[in-house]
């Protein structure tokens, strides 16, 4: 079965750091292009970034409003993403989900909340 | 502000069809892919449609998918109460380098 598990949620102050992790089960992490969406309660859905594959080059990309605070990596050898953010702002309050769209392993995780307040 | 605009709300009655527009401009919908998301009350979002009309694996045929120039549809036919969620289309825009949401639509099944 494909799953997706996020971590690592929490509150944090504005100003501080968190770093969430999702461990990947059920297809071929490694080759998995994966992302990180948010959704801030009661609202839409937000594109956070993405990492492509190391086959595909391992490159990142990344929402404007996240660009230069938040780092997505991998460590495909735990089958895990991860997101380490940074100068959080308490517009950054939102589940976070990890998630895949390649096909036939279209997957998201759960969510983990993440709180910015003081 | 979405770059994609889809109707806040939709509705329909059992068994009839309903469709969910997303408009968006010739750097997003008008030269890549669209996807959609159905996410039902309290649960994480699930890929609906790929690459403009393609379903994955377990998605019912009453769920289609369509392109035309900057505008996308989604279209539900034979609705049932178990559709009522909110649904969200997402594409890649090359002016921003990077992947954007549509505000998405609550349907409500009457």
């Amino acid at each position: 079965e494909v799953q997706l598990v996020e971590s690592g949620g929490g509150l944090v102050t504005p100003g501080g750091s968190l770093r969430l992790s999702c461990v990947a089960s059920g297809f071929t992490f490694s080759k998995a292009w994966m992302s990180w969406v948010r959704q801030a309660p009661g609202k839409g859905l937000e594109w956070v970034g993405r990492l492509k594959s190391k086959t595909d080059g391992g490159t990142t990309d990344y929402a404007a409003p996240v660009k230069g605070r938040f780092t997505i990596s991998r460590d495909d050898s735990k089958n895990t993403l991860y997101l380490q953010m940074s100068s959080l702002k308490t517009d950054d309050t939102a589940i976070y989900y990890c998630a895949t769209d390649q096909i036939p392993w279209n997957c998201w995780g759960q969510g983990t909340l993440v709180t910015v307040s003081s | 502000q979405s770059v994609l605009t889809q109707p806040p709300s939709a509705s329909g009655t059992p068994g009839l069809r309903v469709t969910i527009s997303c408009s968006g401009s010739s750097s997003n919908i008008g030269s890549n892919y669209v996807y959609w998301y159905q996410q039902l009350p309290g649960t994480a979002p699930k890929l609906l449609i790929y690459t403009n009309n393609r379903r994955p694996s377990g998605v019912p045929d009453r769920f289609s998918g369509s392109k035309s120039g900057t505008s996308a549809s989604l279209a539900i036919s034979g609705l049932r109460s178990e559709d009522e969620a909110d649904y969200y289309c997402a594409v890649w825009d090359d002016s921003l380098s990077g992947r954007v949401f549509g505000g998405g639509t609550k349907l409500t099944v009457l």
